[in-house]
């Protein structure tokens, strides 16, 4: 069936960087967006960033410009997202999806983020 | 940047009543770009409805989606005991790609 499993739990130390994983299977996974979206305790959905597993092209929320480096190994179809001076602010889980869409252009068809990951815990605490 | 807001915050609602959702954008959006997602404790978001009103796959009838410019509503004509979660709004743009709303929780009454 169609899955993204995501790596496990991590506790970072403030300044520290975090490489989360998802994992794609059941489907091709060069034809589909993945997005990352972050849910600190008790909060809403954030997102944080999109990137296109065939060409490797990306996109980053600007609060995350600069921090955050989203990659992909597609002979493992395994997509990567690193956050990088991590914070307390930074203690959530981390989700990735799959976006169903043509890409962002003038007649483009979105079709939502259909399949997502368990989630992936970050904690940042010294 | 566009802005969503929901309303209520909370809702407060028994099974088998309807539950009525608002998204308001701060400018109008597409209808083909807004999804709504459901969010149950401890677990991942699900997608609800997609291009304003299409059901995602598996998603009951009682779940339906209406609205355009800056107006959209997710309806839940009778609440299941399973229905009782965080509901969230989504539009899907140009920059940036993805803008969610606040969210509202519906709650058992």
């Amino acid at each position: 069936q169609v899955q993204l499993v995501q790596s496990g739990a991590e506790v970072k130390k403030p300044g520290a960087s975090v490489k989360v994983s998802c994992k794609a299977s059941g489907y091709t996974f060069t034809s589909y967006d993945i997005n990352w979206v972050r849910q600190a305790t008790g909060q809403g959905l954030e997102w944080m960033g999109w990137m296109n597993p065939n060409s490797g092209n990306t996109g980053y929320a600007q609060k995350f410009q600069g921090r955050v480096t989203m990659t992909r190994n597609t002979s493992i179809s395994t997509a990567y997202m690193e956050l990088s001076s991590l914070r307390s602010e930074d203690t959530a889980v981390y989700y990735c999806a799959r976006e169903v869409s043509s890409g962002w252009f003038a007649g483009s068809y979105y079709y939502g983020m259909d399949v997502w990951g368990q989630g992936t815990t970050v904690t940042v605490s010294s | 940047e566009i802005v969503l807001t929901q309303s209520p915050g909370t809702l407060s609602l028994s099974p088998g009543e309807r539950a009525t959702l608002s998204c308001r954008a701060s400018q109008s959006v597409s209808s083909s770009y807004l999804a709504w997602y459901q969010q149950k404790p401890g677990q991942a978001p699900r997608l609800l409805i997609y291009g304003a009103s299409s059901r995602a796959t598996g998603i009951p009838d009682r779940f339906s989606g209406s609205g355009s410019g800056t107006d959209f509503t997710l309806t839940i004509s009778r609440l299941e005991p399973e229905d009782f979660a965080v509901y969230y709004c989504q539009q899907y743009g140009s920059s940036p790609r993805i803008t969610f709303g606040g969210g509202t929780k519906v709650e058992i009454k």
